[in-house]
């Protein structure tokens, strides 16, 4: 089945600094979404992007799909401590289909 | 709007005794829905998805079972509870159109003693 491959697993960083997560595939995909985790809590849906190349921000948060719609990436500018949680994404195969593949998550630590 | 709620949000129970964790949406007709498993500092594992009353699919042989016996009414059972499926269990639902995002409830964290 489809799999979907997301880095790095952890991430500390000091607040103020950037962050980058990572989602990679090896078919090419219909979409790709990203969902945020706070500790304790459940996934919330961010975003979902569709176009080859689409680039999507929402404040400090920018959102990537590749050219090939195989990798996609999120990167949070100037960290703080309320971005703290685990970032998913999550993606559909070229062709659609119901059933989202997870990646496994990256876990975002902010140090103040 | 919709809303999606799942009850209980925390359970502990005695290894060998039954589970019944149930989901229900409201403001939406027949939605896909998702039962997830989340160890601890893990991913989300899907483990039974339906797309519609009566139709269950699993996607891992476990101790567990899911029933759909309404529209918007998702049920995760166990007869018999292993400690290994100790987790946080999420409900989730879609709409009927490929692609779309998933919408989860809260979560039950399950503590098997």
């Amino acid at each position: 089945g489809q799999q979907v491959m997301q880095i790095p697993q952890y991430q500390h960083v000091q607040e103020g600094e950037d962050f980058t997560t990572y989602c990679n595939s090896s078919t090419t995909l219909s979409n790709i979404q990203w969902y945020k985790q706070r500790p304790g809590g459940h996934p919330v849906f961010l975003i979902q992007l569709v176009k080859s190349g689409e680039v999507k921000k929402q404040k400090r948060l920018t959102f990537q799909f590749g050219e090939a719609k195989k990798n996609s990436s999120l990167h949070i500018t100037a960290t703080q401590t309320t971005d703290v949680g685990t970032y998913f994404c999550a993606a559909h195969p070229s062709g659609g289909s119901y059933i989202p593949t997870f990646g496994r998550g990256t876990s975002l630590i902010v140090h103040p | 709007s919709q809303t999606i709620h799942q009850w209980p949000a925390t359970l502990v129970q005695p290894v060998g005794s039954p589970l019944s964790l149930e989901c229900t949406v409201e403001g939406t007709s027949n939605p896909n829905l998702y039962w997830y498993r989340q160890a601890a500092g893990r991913g989300l594992q899907l483990l039974f998805y339906s797309v519609g009353i009566g139709q269950i699919s699993s996607e891992v042989p476990q101790n567990l079972s899911a029933s759909r016996p309404q529209d918007r009414q998702f049920i995760l059972s166990s007869k018999k509870l292993l400690l290994s499926d100790s987790g946080f269990y999420l409900c989730a639902w879609s709409g009927t159109v490929m692609n779309t995002e998933a919408f989860f409830g809260q979560g039950t964290r399950l503590t098997v003693v």
